[in-house]
């Protein structure tokens, strides 16, 4: 079975600018989920998809990131314009459900100087 | 709000030695629990889980969880690690009204001497 899929693996960019990053989950799991780490600390939920409607982005930064989730299936995180705070690693999971096991990409680590 | 603390940041122990890593959780409802683990340049992945019954969970790879509700405790264990069990290991919480929006601790990091 084939995993989360993330790209790009490695981003760097200057403050300002922005980045977008993409996910492709596993095939047939309805729920998607957007984290970022921070370096030292656990994973923090930013977005959370049921198909193509949003169910939690109450720690989205709306300011300055977007995500979307057309048709479904693959789903994109946007910083615009990115600061040096969002330096992490944003990590993006999918599930068959809501059940709580969740299945995760490596991640796009993002460098923001 | 839910929180997660996890007590130990760093541990190292020698191979064959006993585990148990803290974690504790601030929630005032029925929660489900989580352990993940991140090995050297993988992705997390779940190690064991505790949505009702047994409060003692046994997971993968020998790793093991009690749920003490009195203590708002979850803490993992293994009662002889492997050199492979050097990993990065995250507590996380949620609540029942959205079991898939988990709450993370900060990561324990286990370093295991061969």
């Amino acid at each position: 079975e084939a995993g989360v899929a993330q790209s790009p693996r490695y981003k760097i960019i200057e403050k300002r600018q922005s980045v977008a990053f993409w996910c492709n989950p596993i095939s047939g799991h309805a729920t998607l989920y957007w984290y970022q780490q921070i370096l030292g600390q656990g994973p923090k939920l930013l977005i959370q998809f049921q198909n193509n409607g949003v169910v939690d982005d109450s720690q989205l930064p709306k300011d300055r990131f977007s995500a979307e989730r057309l048709k479904g299936v693959d789903s994109t995180l946007k910083i615009q314009p990115a600061k040096l705070e969002d330096s992490a690693v944003y990590l993006c999971a999918s599930s068959f459900n809501r059940d709580g096991e969740l299945f995760f990409g490596e991640g796009s680590r993002l460098t923001v100087l | 709000a839910q929180s997660v603390s996890q007590h130990n940041h760093h541990v190292i122990l020698s191979e064959a030695a006993s585990l148990e890593l803290g974690c504790n959780y601030s929630y005032g409802g029925t929660v489900n629990l989580f352990w993940y683990v991140q090995y050297p340049g993988q992705h997390l992945q779940l190690l064991l889980k505790y949505f009702s019954g047994d409060p003692l969970v046994k997971g993968i790879k020998g790793f093991e969880a009690e749920f003490i509700k009195s203590k708002f405790s979850f803490n993992l264990r293994k009662p002889s690690v492997q050199w492979s069990d050097t990993a990065e290991y995250f507590c996380a919480v949620s609540s029942s009204s959205n079991t898939g929006k988990l709450i993370f601790g900060q990561g324990t990091t286990l370093q295991v001497k061969p």
